[in-house]
């Protein structure tokens, strides 16, 4: 079971727009703005797509958007691409335990 | 570009021990702190360990802490991870990665990793 709670799977059209949720508790997401979400495509390493909540790295589309609400923060791909079918997963800063870092399950993203 | 290449993975009996290395290029190394991510086949993401740039602060899972050492040559531009008494529970790749803060403390922000050491933990 992972610290970090995310549906397993989430699906939508090409060009419609998908939340993805992470929810965890306050001494994770809701006690820090430190929350990260990384892409994986199959057999590949995962990318970081989003930290510190709603910030992009270089080279990240602005279709990839992030927030936070209370214990749970969210993850929104707009206008939906082939190539952003993937698994998905959040991380967050953790001030309660030894590992700094925790993940979330992750999320089976499908385009239909 | 950033390259972090690991190295060591491959068949350990149980209750045997591994060192995987990781060489790092693209990036001024000692400046950044540096993460190993584990994924058991099929599943997630588990964070593994951590330690900041100058390698004196270090962090660990429960889930490993008692059992594995993660340390630096920052003249080598190398990164090391350490663990004894394995189980089947250990098999899984192990990521070397970046982390995205370049004063080398610990954001957990990870903007770079390798494609992975194969750890498989079998009789």
């Amino acid at each position: 079971q992972s610290a970090l709670t995310q549906p397993p799977s989430a699906s939508g059209s090409p060009g419609q727009s998908v939340t993805i949720s992470c929810t965890g508790s306050g001494s994770d997401v809701g006690g820090y703005h430190r929350v990260s979400w990384y892409q994986q495509h199959p057999g590949k390493a995962p990318r970081l797509i989003l930290y510190e909540v709603t910030r992009r790295p270089s080279g990240v589309p602005d279709r990839f958007s992030g927030s936070k609400s209370g214990n749970t923060a969210s993850l929104t791909v707009s206008g939906l691409q082939a190539e952003d079918e993937a698994d998905y997963y959040c991380s967050s800063y953790s001030g309660t335990t030894n590992a700094p870092a925790l993940f979330g399950g992750g999320t089976r993203l499908t385009v239909l | 570009d950033v390259m972090l290449v690991e190295s060591g993975g491959g068949l350990v009996q149980p209750g045997g021990s591994l060192r995987l290395s990781c060489a790092a290029s693209g990036f001024n190394f000692s400046s950044c702190a540096m993460h190993w991510v584990r994924q058991a086949p099929g599943r997630g993401l588990e964070f593994i360990a951590a330690i900041y740039g100058h390698g004196k602060i270090m962090y660990y899972a429960d889930s490993v802490k008692d059992r594995s050492s993660i340390s630096r040559d920052n003249s080598k531009n190398t990164l090391y991870l350490e663990m004894r008494s394995l189980g089947r529970e250990d098999t899984a790749k192990y990521y070397c990665v970046k982390d995205n803060d370049l004063s080398g403390y610990y954001s957990g922000n990870m903007d770079a990793w390798g494609q992975g050491a194969t750890v498989t933990v079998s009789s």
